[in-house]
């Protein structure tokens, strides 16, 4: 049975600091994918990485890709309250198999 | 603008009735599917569709239904037997097969136990 684990499951951190979110998986796929939810919301696509070595920037997120680990991060440089959200990945096995998503609280 | 609509955004269930959820989509994707999110979970998938009058089951579809008569549609009924219904649900649809492309989101639809 495919695992995806996301750690942690909270993070509060202060604005201005960096932080990572880990996602390992227990499969060989290539394919994983970051969701964002703001609360009572849907899911929001953020990054799309299909192979080994990806690497996806967008403003102040940055997700990678390390098949061989079977290991995806996303690292938040300098956070900014706008951030505050919960972030998922999910592995691309035929379907989505989603991780409990980490909820993170920006704080000034 | 081309998205996904899911309605209603809020859906009340009595003991023992069946209810249905439409999700439209007009993005001219193949693939649709269908998630329950519970609070603090990630999604679990109930039930997929890559093409027209076809369809399978997810993880956990005892107690659900679809349809796929459109591409456009794909409704989902949550049936009196499904015991604990009260969840967020989220349709999805991507392109076809879903290989390498995102799927895109409705807004969900949140359903409640009277």
């Amino acid at each position: 049975e495919l695992k995806v684990e996301q750690n942690p499951l909270f993070l509060s951190m202060q604005e201005g600091k960096n932080y990572t979110i880990y996602c390992n998986y227990s499969t060989t796929s290539d394919r994983l994918y970051w969701y964002r939810q703001d609360p009572g919301k849907s899911l929001e696509s953020l990054f799309v990485l299909l192979s080994n070595g990806a690497v996806k920037q967008e403003g102040r997120l940055m997700a990678s890709l390390d098949t061989k680990a079977r290991l995806s991060t996303l690292h938040i440089t300098a956070a900014v309250h706008d951030l505050s959200a919960t972030y998922f990945c999910a592995v691309d096995e035929g379907n989505l198999i989603f991780g409990k998503g980490t909820k993170l609280s920006v704080k000034p | 603008d081309g998205g996904i609509t899911q309605s209603p955004k809020y859906l009340f269930r009595k003991e023992g009735q069946n209810v249905t959820l439409s999700c439209e989509q007009n993005l001219n994707h193949d693939a649709m599917y269908w998630y329950r999110q519970d609070p603090g979970q990630g999604l679990r998938l109930i039930y997929y569709s890559q093409i027209v009058n076809d369809f399978q089951k997810g993880d956990i579809a005892e107690g659900y239904s679809v349809s796929r008569e459109k591409k456009e549609s794909f409704p989902l009924t949550v049936t009196s037997a499904q015991k604990n219904p009260t969840a967020f649900y989220l349709c999805a649809s991507s392109a076809l097969g879903g290989l390498n492309q995102p799927q895109h989101f409705g807004d969900g639809t949140r359903l409640s136990i009277l």
